[in-house]
Parts: C-alpha cells; sequence; structure tokens
C-alpha cells in the first residue's frame, strides 16, 4: 500500500449526517494535509494539521492525527449536497523538502 | 490571497505536436513549484519539482526530455509536454510553496485538461 491511504473509497450519506474519513500513512511527517477537489477542477486546501497537533478544527472541519498509528481522521459535521467532491490526504514527509504524496482519495456523495 | 492560476485551462492539441502549460503564482513569489499529473478518478503524481533559477528534479520514471519544465521567475513555471501522444492526455496540476505560520503550504492551481488526438 502507498503512503496516504484513504478510507473508505467512497461514501455516500444523507444531507445533514456527519461524514469521516480516514487516512493511513507509513513514514514520519511533518505534517498532514487535507484538500477537496470537485471533478476536473483543482485541489483546495481544507486544513493542515502538524505532527506535534492532535486535533484542529476549521468551521465544520475536524481533523485528528495520530502519529503513533500513522493516521488521520477528517470529519464534516451537517454534511451538504455542495460538499460533494474528492477528498485525498497528503503527507509532508520528514526529509521530503515539501514534496507531498497524495493517497488514492475519498468520493463523498452527500444527497439531498 | 495565494492565488495559483493555470494556462489554459484546457487544450486539445494533435499527435506529435507539443503543448506549453503555464502555472502562474498571482499574489505570491514561489521558489518552488510542483507539476502534478492526475488520470481519471486517481490520485495526484508528482511528475517534478520546478526550482527557480535551476534545473527541475524529476520523479522517478518521468521523461525530462519530453515534459521540459522552466522555472524563469519567482511567480512563473511552465511545463512544455514535447511530442504530444495520446497516452499524454490527462490533467496536469501545478502548485506552488508558499511560506505560511512558519510552514510551507502548497497552493494548488486549477488544472490543465489535455487532450491529444
Amino acid at each position: 500500500s502507498q503512503q496516504g491511504e484513504e478510507d473508505p473509497q467512497a461514501l455516500s450519506i444523507q444531507e445533514g449526517e456527519n461524514a469521516t474519513m480516514n487516512c493511513s500513512y507509513k513514514t514520519s511527517i511533518n505534517n498532514l494535509q487535507w484538500y477537496r477537489q470537485n471533478s476536473g477542477r483543482g485541489l483546495v486546501h481544507l486544513i493542515l494539521i502538524r505532527s506535534n497537533e492532535r486535533e484542529k478544527h476549521s468551521g465544520r472541519l475536524r481533523v485528528t492525527l495520530d502519529t503513533s498509528k500513522k493516521s488521520s481522521s477528517l470529519l464534516i459535521t451537517a454534511s451538504r449536497a455542495a460538499d460533494t467532491a474528492s477528498y485525498f490526504c497528503a503527507t509532508d514527509a520528514i526529509g521530503a523538502n515539501s514534496k507531498l504524496t497524495f493517497g488514492k482519495g475519498i468520493t463523498l456523495s452527500v444527497r439531498p | 490571497g495565494a492565488v495559483v492560476s493555470q494556462h489554459p485551462s484546457r487544450v486539445i492539441c494533435k499527435s506529435g505536436t507539443s503543448v506549453k502549460i503555464e502555472c502562474r503564482s498571482l499574489d505570491f513569489q514561489a521558489t518552488t513549484m510542483f507539476w502534478y499529473r492526475q488520470f481519471p478518478k486517481k490520485s495526484l503524481m508528482l511528475m517534478a519539482t520546478s526550482n527557480e533559477g535551476s534545473k527541475a528534479t524529476y520523479e522517478q520514471g518521468v521523461e525530462k526530455d519530453k515534459f521540459l519544465i522552466n522555472h524563469a521567475s519567482l511567480t512563473l513555471s511552465t511545463l512544455t509536454v514535447t511530442s504530444a501522444h495520446p497516452e499524454d492526455s490527462s490533467f496536469y496540476i501545478c502548485s506552488a510553496d508558499r511560506l505560511a505560520g512558519g510552514e510551507y503550504e502548497q497552493y494548488f492551481g486549477p488544472g490543465t485538461r489535455l487532450t491529444v488526438t
């Protein structure tokens, strides 16, 4: 498996529900970032969590990081149809000179 | 702030021709820019790291003579796909490194859809 693998690969929920997406990685990191991509568009940076942080919030987003398990989760609360997109985690590994390694992504569908 | 643009957003070219894609950081200077390639329903694959004033660093398996990268200024990097073939058809995305809060964050352009016929 590769650095930055998300699960599930696809998630379908009803509007108003919470969506939880997980990411696992293999190497030691400086930080982990979550991105969103609408179909055929560029990436939008959602949140960055540093290796010495355990939890971070931004609006309806909550990110956790467990460096002992090399895993992170992204929680979107009170989901909206507009949250439908692909979500990627990306790791900035120690010694990688800012190069990000992306996971395969999770396709989130929020049904209105 | 931290806006990155790409031009063109879509391009269709004939097999054997070359195509240039521009990546610009509009409101900040970026000594480092990155070029990615993304296949449908797949993740981003880093192709190369573009350094202002020096040669690009290519990832393993990426042909540097096929994908020419030039980072002539702190706000512009270009990717030229030379002698394009249909298998080069893909979504190409650039990003630019920006120092924020003591850490470098990458800001992504909107992508360029290349179709080679």
